[in-house]
């Protein structure tokens, strides 16, 4: 399976900062990565699609204009909380998509804590 | 919109025990994974099921995916502690590529 990597494993950031996380696929070309977010004692939320060399798409619900996605090349995606809130506090999951398949591969994780 | 129930949302056992836990769809799976996942790091593929009637093993776990492929279980023989983690069940609908995915079980394994 690909090989999935995010920067940083956790950051703390004061309220109305910017954040930004990384998704690297080290070993696979990925047209399509995705971001999800998991609360404390759940389960992952699909919060959009990243397509590279395309804007991503939003799940329903998800404020595009708060939370940034860029997928400039077949390797990286980068997710950027604006202006983040304690309620965005959470853990944020990327994972790319097998070729032609439904098989994903996770990367570990972004613990994300806004004071 | 599919809804994916997993049960139970809780569990904890001695280690050296078996268990099931269960995963139901309210529409029939595209494909079912399951997936587990550790504290602080992001979830890990065991297997994908396609075919109703399917069953697949993987070491001490046993995976079956019901005939008419809206429900599926997951059975482990003998727990060992390494096996604690949350337990998701996901549905990858075609053609958008998304995962839709269970509220989990939780699963603790005492020594």
């Amino acid at each position: 399976g690909a090989v999935v990597s995010q920067h940083p494993s956790r950051v703390i950031c004061k309220s109305g900062t910017s954040v930004k996380i990384e998704c690297r696929s080290l070993d696979f070309q990925a047209t399509t990565m995705f971001w999800y977010r998991q609360f404390p004692k759940q389960s992952l939320m699909l919060m959009a699609t990243s397509n590279e060399g395309s804007k991503a798409t939003y799940e329903q619900g998800v404020e595009k204009d708060k939370f940034l996605i860029n997928h400039a090349s077949l390797t990286l995606s980068t997710l950027t909380v604006t202006s983040a809130h304690p309620e965005d506090s959470s853990f944020y999951i990327c994972s790319v998509s097998s070729g032609g398949g439904e098989t994903q591969y996770f990367g570990p994780g972004t613990r994300l804590l806004v004071l | 919109t599919q809804l994916l129930k997993q049960s139970p949302q809780f569990l904890s056992i001695q280690e050296g025990e078996n268990l099931t836990v269960y995963c139901n769809s309210s529409s029939v799976f595209s494909s079912l994974q399951w997936y587990r996942q550790e504290p602080g790091e992001g979830p890990v593929l065991l297997v994908t099921v396609v075919t109703g009637g399917e069953v697949k093993k993987l070491k001490r776990l046993t995976f079956q995916f019901g005939d008419a492929r809206k429900d599926s279980s997951l059975h482990i023989t003998a727990a060992q502690p390494g096996d604690t983690g949350l337990y998701l069940c996901a549905d990858g609908r075609g053609g958008a590529q998304k995962l839709v995915f269970g509220q989990g079980t939780r699963l603790t394994i005492n020594p």
